[in-house]
Formats: C-alpha cells, structure tokens, sequence
C-alpha cells in the first residue's frame, strides 16, 4: 500500500489549496478515505472522511463548510480542497485509508500546509 | 462540543505493564465507538494498532491489546520494551459519522 500526498505548501490568510493523494496497492474504490490532520508539536485530529464511490462525505466540525474532500477512482485519488484558510489550518495533512470497524488503516507520510 | 481525553503523559518500567485509556465526556466509551488506537514516533506518520476495540493490526506484537475498562477504552502494553516510547491516539467513531481523536499520550519507557 502507498499512499502519496501533494499539494502543500504556504497560502495567505483566506486563500485555498487543493490537496491530493495518490493512492497504490489496495482496491482503492472500495475503501473508505480520511483526511487527517496535526499541527504542530500538538496531537492528531480528524478532519473528513469519504465513502467508496465518493456518495457520502463527513466533516468535523472546524473545517465543515470550507474543506471539500472527494475522489476519482479512475485516478486512485482523493482530493481535498480547503478554502477560507486560517492560520489554525496550518499542519501537516496525512491521507489515511479506511480500515476495518470505521478504523484508520494505512498512513501517507504527508504533507505540511502552513498559513501565515 | 464532544471531547475524547486521554493521559497526557505516562511512564513505564522497561518489561512493565501500563494501561493507557480513552474516555468520552458525553458518554460511556463501549464497543459502539469502535474505539481504535494509534502509535506515532517523532518525525513519523502514525501507524495503525489496534482497531473495533481489541483487534490488533497486521503485524503488531501480542504485548499491545485494547479493551474496554469500565466506561473507557483501554491500551495495555505488557512487556513494554524501549522502542514502545511514542505517542498513542485512539479513534472513536460518533453518531452521524464524525470520528475524532483523543489529545494522545505520550508514553516514557525508563
């Protein structure tokens, strides 16, 4: 299993990115994907998740109505847009696949969003 | 606003027993949060322990296992060894979807 991110880097205060993550060595259309996130030197946090045909999406609650997650099967890729960026968005972005019993799986090395 | 709490901090013999755990301040934490935990070492992607509770990851050594003691989830390590010393998350899995993480603990093995 691989999973790849890319699209980090560093945006001004109510600017957008758009993170993506190539996806290896699994049947990517049927797992679930997650966006995990961690600031630095603070802990892990959930951010989106999005089922395998890509039907249903869930948020948390810091990031609900600006980050977008979706996916293209045809790519093995999931994507996440991020808009109205705020400085407490900064933080490395891990691409997550779906384990088994609403788990996280297995883990990209991800990539850092910093906003300043 | 739901939040998961977990010891900030533990400390542990080389070959001890510790017992990490991860509670809900709406709830008690039982096998419907399919509570996952979660190994991270600085400077590297977190890796996948235990998932639904008391499964272990492919791979992962039989000194790790998950539980639920009393009203939290529970990681225990037995045996603990020196390359155990990193930080532990666990997962929960809420009403409508949402899933979040607990605040970690960072565990010292000396």
């Amino acid at each position: 299993v691989q999973l790849v991110e890319s699209g980090g880097g560093s945006v001004q205060p109510g600017g957008s990115l758009r993170l993506s993550c190539a996806a290896s060595g699994f049947t990517f259309n049927t797992y679930w994907m997650h966006w995990v996130r961690q600031a630095p030197g603070k802990g892990l946090e959930w951010v989106s998740r999005i089922d395998g045909d890509g039907s249903s999406a869930v948020y948390a609650d810091s990031v609900r109505g600006r980050f977008t997650i979706s996916r293209d099967n045809a790519k093995n890729t999931v994507y996440l847009q991020m808009n109205s960026l705020r400085v407490d968005d900064t933080a490395v972005y891990y691409c997550v696949n779906g384990g088994r019993a609403y788990s996280c799986g297995n883990w990209g090395k991800g990539t850092l969003v910093t906003i300043s | 606003q739901t939040v998961v709490t977990q010891e900030p901090s533990f400390s542990v013999s080389p070959g001890g027993t510790v017992t990490l755990t991860c509670a809900l301040s709406s709830d008690s934490v039982s096998t419907t949060y399919y509570p996952s935990w979660y190994q991270q070492t600085p400077g590297q992607a977190p890796r996948t322990l235990i998932y639904n509770t008391n499964t272990r990851s492919s791979g992962v050594p039989d000194r790790f296992s998950g539980s639920i003691l009393g009203n939290k989830a529970a990681l225990t390590i037995t045996g603990a060894q020196a390359d155990d010393e990193s930080d532990y998350y666990c997962l929960l899995y809420m009403d409508g979807g949402i899933e979040i993480f607990g605040g970690g603990t960072k565990l010292t093995v000396l």
